[in-house]
């Protein structure tokens, strides 16, 4: 089974700051998806960003945004003008040519006005 | 949002007894999953399925057993609950095709086995 690894388990950043969240996957196949998830308070699990392993262009959604480094195995997660509505735990997700997804233990987000 | 309900939201049962909980979705999806989330493991996937009576084991199955016999209902049953099953368990599904097979998730229910 792939393996996903998020070694920062808590994470603060000051208010209008950029903070960087890591993540790294360990996998033998070519093609794949990378994604990130959002869970605040109530726990609703939300989708951030999206990244296809074929494409060398990193995603970008508004103020969240991905550094894909395919050959370090690398996904990680830059959240720039940090708001207190950032605030969350953040998942990182894998999805092989299988049919399961694999998810990290996650990075507690704290945003310090 | 993607129509993904799950039911109960909450639930506080007792050390054998058996307990179901319900994932209804109205988007047709073909796939379905089970997940637990507890403190430092992440989600972690119990069964999930690719169709309507097709069902596979995840990888924290052992206790837990699902049925699927309509595509948009997928039930996790607990046969006789203990107290290493209380967690937060969440439904979600994906379409298998297009835009990654992104997963899309249910509110979550938080189930107590005293």
């Amino acid at each position: 089974a792939q393996t996903v690894t998020q070694s920062q388990p808590e994470m603060s950043v000051q208010e209008a700051e950029t903070v960087t969240l890591s993540c790294t996957y360990d996998t033998s196949e070519s093609d794949y998806y990378l994604f990130w998830y959002k869970q605040p308070p109530s726990r609703q699990m939300i989708l951030v960003i999206r990244q296809e392993a074929y494409k060398q262009q990193n995603a970008t959604e508004n103020r969240f945004s991905v550094n894909f480094q395919k050959a370090a195995k690398s996904f990680s997660l830059k959240i720039s003008d940090s708001q207190l509505g950032d605030a969350a735990m953040y998942f990182c997700a894998y999805k092989g040519t299988g049919n399961q997804f694999y998810f990290g233990t996650g990075t507690s987000l704290t945003v310090i006005p | 949002d993607a129509g993904i309900t799950q039911s109960p939201r909450h639930k506080v049962t007792e050390t054998g007894t058996p307990v179901t909980l319900r994932c209804h979705q109205t988007e047709n999806h073909r796939y379905m999953y089970w997940y637990r989330q507890d403190p430092g493991h992440g989600l972690r996937l119990i069964h999930y399925s690719y169709g309507v009576k097709d069902t596979d084991k995840g990888e924290v199955s052992d206790g837990y057993s699902v049925s699927r016999s309509k595509t948009e209902d997928f039930l996790l049953t607990l046969e006789s609950a203990t107290s290493s099953q209380t967690s937060v368990y969440f439904c979600a599904i994906s379409d298998g095709q297009g835009e990654g097979d992104t997963q899309y998730f249910g509110p979550g229910t938080r189930l107590t086995v005293l």
